[in-house]
């Protein structure tokens, strides 16, 4: 099984930040590669696919890279709705697995 | 508009088997482009990503509960249904649904995302 790792694992930036969110996979996945926004008690939300695509309705300041095994999720001038939990998943195989994912406080 | 909603127990006692009921609406269950799959979330913890089912009723399970995992559809009723068996309190999670959809990629394969996610149904398991 493919396994995706997180880094940092929680981090803590001010309003109109640059924050970058790093995820890797044990193995190369090409660009096969999920973000997800997680607010507290909700669902989770798609940000992201095929590691750079945005989903609709998904503001700019969000934007994804990286191909094989290496990959970011950048928020260009962070907000206070942006408080959250954020999740990689790849989607190259099954079981299509998570990230333990990187919680964003501000 | 597309929606998915989660129905199961709340309470389940351990080694008992929880069945929950996906109702999907705003999209059918024989679209070949899309599928449903099930997540879960234990209180404080990350996803964990455990099956997904699709319109050919080709089936994927997570590699550690699949012996308990089974996955299936009502393509009539809109309904995908997950059943675990041999509950336990580490089982004890909010389960989510979420519509699977696909665009093509290169080289004939696609890309798989989880567009549209239900609101979770939460199930504790203690005796």
């Amino acid at each position: 099984d493919i396994q995706m790792t997180q880094s940092p694992s929680s981090l803590s930036a001010s309003v109109g930040d640059r924050v970058t969110i790093t995820c890797r996979a044990s193995q190369s996945i090409s660009t096969y590669l999920n973000w997800y926004q997680q607010k507290p008690g909700k669902a989770p939300k798609l940000l992201m696919y095929a590691a750079s695509t945005l989903q609709s309705g998904v503001p700019s300041r969000f934007s994804g890279s990286g191909s094989g095994t290496d990959f970011t999720l950048t928020i260009s001038s962070l907000q206070p709705e942006d408080l959250a939990t954020y999740y990689c998943q790849q989607s190259y195989n099954t079981p299509q697995a998570f990230g333990q994912g990187t919680k964003v406080e501000i | 508009q597309v929606t998915l909603k989660e129905s199961g127990p709340v309470l389940v006692k351990p080694t008992e088997t929880l069945t929950l009921t996906c109702a999907v609406s705003g999209f059918s269950l024989s679209n070949a482009k899309v599928g449903v799959s099930w997540i879960r979330q234990p209180p404080g913890k990350a996803l964990e990503w455990l099956a997904h089912i699709f319109s050919s009723d080709e089936k994927s399970y997570s590699t550690s509960l699949k012996s308990r995992l089974t996955i299936s559809k009502d393509t009539s009723k809109s309904q995908v249904v997950l059943t675990m068996t041999n509950m336990d309190p580490v089982d004890t999670a909010t389960y989510y649904c979420a519509r699977l959809t696909s665009v093509p990629a290169q080289y004939y394969s696609y890309y798989f995302y989880m567009d549209v996610w239900g609101k979770g149904t939460t199930v504790t398991v203690s005796s």
